[in-house]
């Protein structure tokens, strides 16, 4: 019973790196989100996607890319790491039908330095 | 812009003793979602509320949900050690493809 899987689960970036942030699901959901969580706030969404080949920005999507090349596979891309990404990151998604709740990852602690 | 207030941020309490924490919203919106969060963890959805005076009971938690006063409560009876984590309530407007808006979370020690 994988459910949001995320890899990896802790990672420390030099300011100016990059990364890709790995995310897949097993239960055939059409919808996928990455939020980020800093410390003490609660969740704020970067960016989303409905289907395979569509995604769209959240509310914090400067910084950020994603691709949706698959229904399982939702990788967000890091490029040029600052320090104002350090935070946790997580993973979720949802089948978008009526009354379906978010299924959430792990999350990734990624600390910017 | 759909912003959630919750309070309060922390709240520490005794062992048997009741609490409720609010949950405030600005626009209107078509579900409203509570999670727990334990420290280090991912959230655990507790309850999804979806209409006008929808009131959902799980142990010792009791939420409820009033539209007219865009208003989310989360009750605890007689508080256990257990129950402490931080608790997020989260909103969901109809037709924006289930993405949430969060509240800031509220902190809630339970003590001997």
């Amino acid at each position: 019973n994988a459910g949001v899987t995320q890899t990896p689960k802790f990672r420390i970036l030099k300011i100016g790196q990059s990364m890709t942030l790995q995310c897949t699901q097993d239960m055939n959901h059409n919808y996928m989100y990455w939020y980020r969580q800093d410390p003490g706030m609660g969740l704020k969404l970067i960016y989303y996607s409905v289907g395979a080949g569509i995604t769209d920005k959240g509310e914090v999507p400067n910084g950020y890319n994603v691709s949706r090349s698959t229904t399982e596979d939702f990788p967000l891309r890091l490029e040029l790491a600052a320090p104002s990404q350090t935070s946790v990151y997580f993973c979720a998604s949802s089948s978008g039908q009526d009354w379906e709740k978010l299924f959430f990852g792990s999350g990734t602690q990624l600390s910017v330095l | 812009e759909l912003k959630v207030e919750q309070n309060p941020l922390f709240l520490s309490m005794q062992e048997g003793k009741n609490y409720t924490i609010y949950c405030n919203y600005s626009t209107t919106s078509d579900r409203l979602y509570w999670y727990r969060q334990d420290p280090g963890k991912s959230l655990e959805s507790l309850f999804v509320l979806l209409s006008n005076g929808a009131v959902k009971q799980e142990g010792r938690l009791m939420a409820s949900l009033d539209t007219k006063a865009r208003l989310s409560t989360l009750h605890i009876t007689a508080a256990v050690h257990d129950l402490s984590a931080t608790y997020f309530c989260a909103v969901e407007r109809k037709g924006t493809a289930s993405k949430l808006t969060f509240g800031t979370g509220t902190r809630l020690q339970v003590t001997l």
